[in-house]
């Protein structure tokens, strides 16, 4: 299968609880990074895993956290939610570490916490 | 901050004209890409040009580099209604993270 895909397409979650979002890389990238989206903003950088490892994270609370497994699919993990968390959570994979040669990203999970 | 930033924020076009975005940034760069999004849906890399280059071409896309000046543009020619989309550039500093500007929001109109 190429591309990346991200599930689910949309959830909705009540402040304060948990949610699990997943990703599966495009074939053959080692490489996925999470980014947060707010409507009318461009991509916020969350973290990055290579070989199941965090290798890079941005200005998010440790309340976000992340998996990458060994076929290099990945989850996002979001404790704690908060009205602020309502965006698209957007993955991308790279076959190099750093995106060097760019990234495709999959359409995304809208999250709506209420 | 964002490291980059697009310029305009809004772009209305009639079917057939060139469409140019511009982005600015603010520290050395390894590479810059851009991206186009759809109605808020993923993001599809469009064109990838690295510090040491001047311009590249992708089809009906254009894309010249100043390191000097920090900035980039990007050229649409001969627009189309599939081209209406939110165009972002995103900055690679040759770490592990992408920076996004908050887009530039582009119409053509048939």
């Amino acid at each position: 299968e190429t591309g990346v895909t991200q599930s689910p397409t949309h959830l909705i979650k009540t402040r304060g609880q948990q949610v699990t979002l997943r990703c599966s890389s495009q074939s053959g990238h080692n490489t996925v990074s999470w980014y947060q989206q707010a409507l009318g903003q461009g991509p916020q950088f969350i973290f990055q895993y290579y070989r199941e490892e965090e290798n890079g994270r941005g200005n998010f609370p440790p309340r976000f956290s992340g998996l990458q497994f060994p076929n290099y699919s990945s989850e996002l993990n979001v404790n704690a939610l908060e009205l602020d968390d309502s965006a698209l959570y957007l993955c991308a994979s790279s076959l190099v570490q750093g995106g060097g040669a760019g990234y495709t990203f999959g359409s995304g999970t809208r999250l709506t916490v209420v | 901050s964002q490291q980059g930033e697009e310029d305009p924020q809004a772009l209305s076009i009639q079917e057939g004209e060139n469409a140019t975005m511009n982005c600015s940034y603010k520290t050395s760069i390894n590479n810059l890409q851009w991206y186009r999004q759809n109605s808020g849906r993923g993001l599809v890399h469009l064109i990838l040009i690295r510090s040491n280059e001047r311009e590249k071409h992708s089809g009906r896309l254009r894309v010249t580099l100043d390191t000097s000046k920090k900035s980039s543009s990007l050229l649409i020619t001969a627009s189309r209604a599939a081209d209406t989309a939110s165009y972002f550039c995103a900055t690679d500093l040759n770490d592990y993270k992408l920076s996004f500007g908050a887009g530039t929001t582009v119409t053509v109109r048939a």
